[in-house]
């Protein structure tokens, strides 16, 4: 079955603008989280959507913000971009349970969105 | 905080030298402790979920072992295939994934 697919795969931005990052999960999955990759900080949790509502959020500011659709498809933008900025966004889908308790921390990453940000 | 720490950061390993990567961590509630690989260029594939201390999930070479403090993933007589960055992540009560810094394996025909 295909996987989780990003796109862009790549960009390159200046300072001040925004950005909106695309994300398809796997068929039937309904979760969709989002994580930042630098080499400096590692994998850091952004937020998880879930049946089109913000299940959970990280510690980033409210420059980056994001959304899920009905079909599960889920989007993240980031405005007035900082250099800081410039990583790897990282989407990742799960099954995902209203009530969490089948929740398995298993999740399915795409290839990811690399961010340049000049 | 929840915190992963993984070491060392980086393993070179000969051909079928087998070695054994550490995540010690610090968590509110332990729901679960996950391993991921990563190769250059490629979102983390999902390796092992280990709920509880004493549990063991072993996969070809690789097999992960967990303590209340701590998770080791073992190596055996690793191939050139198996290079790559190994991930270990916590899930706490809040359901959030703290993921460590990883260790980058590299093996060596």
């Amino acid at each position: 079955k295909a996987g989780v697919t990003q796109t862009p795969r790549y960009l390159i931005k200046t300072r001040g603008q925004q950005v909106t990052l695309s994300c398809s999960p796997i068929s039937g999955h309904r979760s969709v989280s989002w994580y930042q990759q630098t080499p400096g900080q590692g994998l850091q949790f952004l937020f998880e959507y879930f049946s089109e509502t913000q299940r959970n959020k990280g510690n980033f500011p409210g420059r980056f913000s994001g959304r899920q659709f009905s079909n599960s498809r889920s989007e993240m933008n980031v405005s007035t971009l900082e250099l800081g900025d410039s990583a790897l966004y990282l989407c990742a889908s799960s099954w995902g349970f209203s009530d969490r308790q089948s929740d398995t921390g298993e999740l399915f990453f795409g290839e990811g969105s690399r961010l340049t940000v000049l | 905080e929840d915190q992963v720490t993984q070491s060392p950061e980086a393993l070179r390993l000969q051909e079928g030298e087998s070695s054994s990567l550490n995540c010690s961590y610090t968590v509110s509630g332990l729901r679960g402790l996950f391993w991921y690989r990563q190769d250059p260029g490629k979102g983390p594939e999902f390796l092992f979920t280990l709920y509880s201390a004493g549990e063991e999930k072993e996969k070809e070479r690789l097999k992960a072992t967990l303590t209340k403090k701590e998770s080791f993933l073992h190596i055996t007589a690793p191939k050139p295939e198996d290079s790559a960055t190994y991930l270990c992540a916590v899930q706490a009560n809040d359901y959030k994934l703290s993921f460590g810094a990883g260790t980058t394996v590299t093996v060596r025909a």
